[in-house]
């Protein structure tokens, strides 16, 4: 059984540009979370799919996107750049179904995107 | 609102010495609640969970319970080893209405020899 994995391991792209990122999750797993983590904090929840749908979102703008693909991998999306960008990128699988809020989230070893 | 308050770091300590991390929340609707653990290079991992009131989580010799009364789910080891040395995360998760996962700030633990 492969975990969770993330791609690119770092990225440095500049203010405006638009970026990427890639998680594959773990076999079996049908929900997919994303976090950002800055430099000495908790991470903050992005939004979660399940089943190709988002189906919860935190307290970030409609420039953060995402997609699920049904082979267990997703993208993360930023447009439109800011410095404060800059941080740790999680993702997280999960076993189960729709807002299965006792779930086990297995991370990734993250992306770390800087923004110059 | 949903949110998590958890210690602040470091925590220095001894070998051997008992461990208290204090984390308490704030949620609607009936949350779960975790705690996952950085060691050093290596990526977050959940160390226990509890998904209802008065449940204990253990793993490892950590223990935490979770105290609806109090809003509270303090994590804590009997005897803590070098090995232990990282950073500890206390979350929740509840889905009323749509799903959120929330996560406190971490405390860093640093066991000395």
């Amino acid at each position: 059984e492969t975990g969770v994995t993330q791609s690119p391991t770092h990225l440095i792209k500049t203010r405006g540009q638009q970026v990427t990122l890639r998680c594959s999750s773990q076999s079996g797993h049908n929900t997919v979370s994303w976090y950002q983590q800055a430099l000495g904090q908790g991470p903050q929840f992005i939004f979660q799919y399940y089943r190709e749908e988002e189906n919860g979102r935190g307290n970030f703008p409609p420039r953060f996107s995402g997609l699920q693909f049904p082979n267990y991998s997703s993208e993360l999306n930023v447009n439109a750049l800011e410095l404060d960008d800059s941080a740790l990128y999680l993702c997280a699988s999960s076993p189960g179904g729709l807002a299965v809020s006792t779930d086990t989230q297995y991370f990734g070893p993250g992306t770390r995107l800087t923004v110059l | 609102g949903n949110s998590v308050t958890q210690m602040e770091g470091p925590v220095t300590l001894s070998e051997e010495a008992f461990l208290t991390i204090n984390c308490t929340y704030t949620a609607t609707g009936y949350p779960s609640l975790f705690w996952y653990v950085q060691y050093p290079g290596e990526g977050l991992q959940l160390l226990l969970k509890a998904t209802k009131a008065d449940d204990k989580g253990s793993n490892k010799g950590f223990e935490a319970t979770y105290r609806k009364e109090t809003t509270s789910f303090h994590l804590e080891k009997g005897s803590v080893q070098v090995s232990d040395s990282a950073v500890y995360f206390c979350a929740l998760s509840v889905t009323s209405g749509t799903y959120k996962y929330i996560f406190g700030t971490g405390t860093r633990l640093k066991v000395l020899a």
